[in-house]
This record gives C-alpha cells, structure tokens and sequence, in this order.
C-alpha cells in the first residue's frame, strides 16, 4: 500500500527554521495537508491543499511542494511548536487517504 | 461551535466486532460535500487514515483493512459508525473522527474529537 516517509526527528534552536519533509510518489499529483499534534491531544490541521493556513494558523507555518516531496517550515520556531507533525495525502486512486510516519519536532 | 465525539467500546475481545459512533454537532452531514473520517492512533504510533464518508454517502477505506471495515451515517442523529471485525490486540489503540470540509479544505480534516481509547484483550 502507498506510504509517505518523514525524517522521525527535527531539532532546532528557538527562533531558528525547521524543516519537515514528507516523501510519497503520488505526492507531484496529490495535495498534501500537515498536522501538529501535542501529547495527549487531538491533532490539528495547519496547512492544507500544500501551502494553505486554516485562520487561526500562525504565519510562521508555511508549505511548499517539489516534485516527490512536501515540506513544512516553521519560521522563528517557538518553544511551543514542539511536538509531533504528521502530513496527509492521497494514493494515485485519489480516494484512498494516508498519514506520514510522524516527525518529533524538538526546540532544544 | 463545530463538534465531534466519538463513544464506544472501551474494551473489547479478540475476535470481536467493534463498532464505533461519531455524533458530531455545529454542521450537518447533509451539507454538500462535508464529511467524516475515522483514524487512529496506536500508543506511541503514528496516526493511521480508516475511512470516510461524504454527504453523498460517497466512502473510502484504507488498502489495508479495508475487508474489516464498513462506514456509514445517520443523518437524522448526525451520527458517523464505523465498525471493525475480528478485533485483534494490534488494534488497540485511540480512534478519532474528524470532519471534511471539502468546500474550504479539501481533504483536509479541520475539526477532530477528542478520541475514544479501546483496548483488545481477553
């Protein structure tokens, strides 16, 4: 069945960049959505359709997309980003959905 | 205020049959193009996509438990059930459901539950 690859970790200082790839062959013809999920809670939605921000998202998340790959950054990286991300997409058929393999995200 | 919570089970057998309900408020799931999926989430595992199901009754379900799997919808209790077969250990997890909103998001899920945890055991 089709995956999407993420790097399991991302460290960074505060205010620095991060970066979390997502990787996936239907990925160039597919949208990719990324979510952030904090321990003990639901999951929330923070890019959709590549590089779109839900209101409420701070601008420092942003998205973009390259071919194969996916990626989120988070600008100016403050302490309470720290937690798991996971993206989202679809398989070739378009129907079926799937998750990434989940990256922690660390603020050192 | 849009809502989703998910009841159920909080133990079942192996070899069991699980059924899930998802009672959502704030929206109806008669409003074209909005939806309901199911995921979940093992202990300390990645999230994993289970089904979903739009307004037109339209559904989808993971490759891989898709022969395990049937979603459906009540309209009228603006409930979403999903229901698992031959339950196993490996399926103890957290089960969330989240809304599409395909108009705004795509598919993206914008508003999840707070997840209901189920635990396979004898």
């Amino acid at each position: 069945s089709y995956e999407l690859t993420q790097p399991p970790s991302v460290s960074v200082s505060p205010g620095q960049t991060a970066r979390i790839t997502c990787s996936g062959d239907a990925l160039p013809k597919q949208y990719a959505y990324w979510y952030q999920q904090k321990p003990g809670q639901a999951p929330v939605l923070v890019i959709y359709k590549d590089s779109e921000r839900p209101s409420g998202i701070p601008e420092r998340f942003s998205g973009s997309s390259s071919g194969t790959t996916v990626t989120l950054t988070i600008s100016g990286v403050q302490a309470e980003d720290e937690a798991d991300y996971y993206c989202q997409s679809a398989d070739s058929s378009g129907a079926v959905m799937v998750f990434g393999t989940g990256t922690k995200v660390t603020v050192l | 205020q849009v809502t989703l919570k998910e009841s159920g089970p909080v133990l079942v057998k192996p070899t069991e049959t699980l059924t899930l309900t998802c009672t959502v408020s704030g929206f109806s799931l008669s409003n074209a193009r909005m939806g309901v999926s199911w995921i979940r989430q093992p202990p300390g595992k990645a999230l994993e996509w289970l089904a979903h199901i739009f307004s037109n009754d339209e559904k989808s379900y993971s490759t891989s438990l898709k022969s395990r799997l049937t979603i459906s919808k009540d309209t009228s209790k603006s409930q979403v059930v999903l229901t698992m077969t031959n339950m196993d250990p490996v399926d103890t997890a957290t089960y969330y459901c989240a809304r599409i909103d395909w108009y705004h998001y795509y598919y993206g899920m914008d508003v999840w539950g707070q997840g209901t945890t189920v635990t396979v055991s004898s």
